[in-house]
């Protein structure tokens, strides 16, 4: 099984639905992370959470909001989804401590389009 | 300067061949650098971290100046299978725990 998932895989949705995006962690990991990736823009952080109490916006959080449900569940929702927010969004996690403890390991993606 | 900035490519390279990415960086604080490598439409993984000392994987070869916020990324002997988007990352403005990420250079080895 996967270590970092994401659900749903794609989602098609209409201008103004709310939509929530969940990622699931089996790693034991500590901090979360989502960021979103456009075409030519490269991957920008959108949230970010070093535990269940602590929550950081990153560098395009206008528009979305998260949900730190426990250590090992992180989501995403898009209170009302506008067409831009059309994009490939990926969770991150990475361990506290470690060799590698700046290595992100990422799920397999939310493909999401909002007509 | 761009936080994370990369040559835009496309690479188009037979295989075999030699090929290298430049990327720069303006943070001079940063501490941890990376190359992550991405399949088209997959998330992306690491390849490398990149070592001040310089540090070598197979046929991958990372460097890194801190004088002049630098890094680089060779491939010798090019694969099919190299065909992929090259990501440089380095830990951003908010400390060791978020990354910035480069747009990407995309890599095409031909046989």
């Amino acid at each position: 099984d996967a270590d970092v998932t994401q659900t749903p895989r794609n989602r098609i949705t209409k201008t103004g639905k709310r939509i929530m995006l969940e990622c699931s962690q089996t790693k034991g990991h500590d901090r979360m992370y989502w960021y979103r990736q456009d075409p030519g823009l490269g991957l920008r952080l959108i949230y970010y959470s070093f535990d269940v109490k602590d929550i950081n916006k990153g560098e395009i959080s206008d528009g979305y909001s998260v949900s730190r449900q426990a250590q090992a569940k992180f989501s995403l929702s898009l209170e009302s989804a506008i067409p831009n927010q059309t994009a490939l969004y990926f969770c991150a996690t990475i361990p506290r401590w470690g060799q590698n403890y700046n290595e992100q390991f990422f799920g397999p993606g939310t493909r999401l389009t909002v007509l | 300067r761009k936080e994370v900035e990369q040559d835009p490519g496309p690479f188009n390279v037979p295989e075999g061949a030699t090929v290298a990415f430049n990327c720069t960086y303006s943070n001079s604080a940063s501490q941890s650098f990376f190359w992550y490598r991405q399949d088209c439409r997959k998330e992306p993984k690491l390849l490398m971290s990149v070592y001040s000392s310089g540090n070598e994987d197979g046929r991958f070869t990372a460097q890194l100046n801190r004088a002049s916020q630098y890094i680089s990324l060779l491939i010798r002997d090019s694969k099919l299978s190299d065909s992929a988007t090259y990501l440089c990352v380095v830990n951003g403005k908010s400390g060791y725990s978020t990354l910035t990420f480069g747009k990407g250079t995309m890599l095409l080895v031909s046989p």
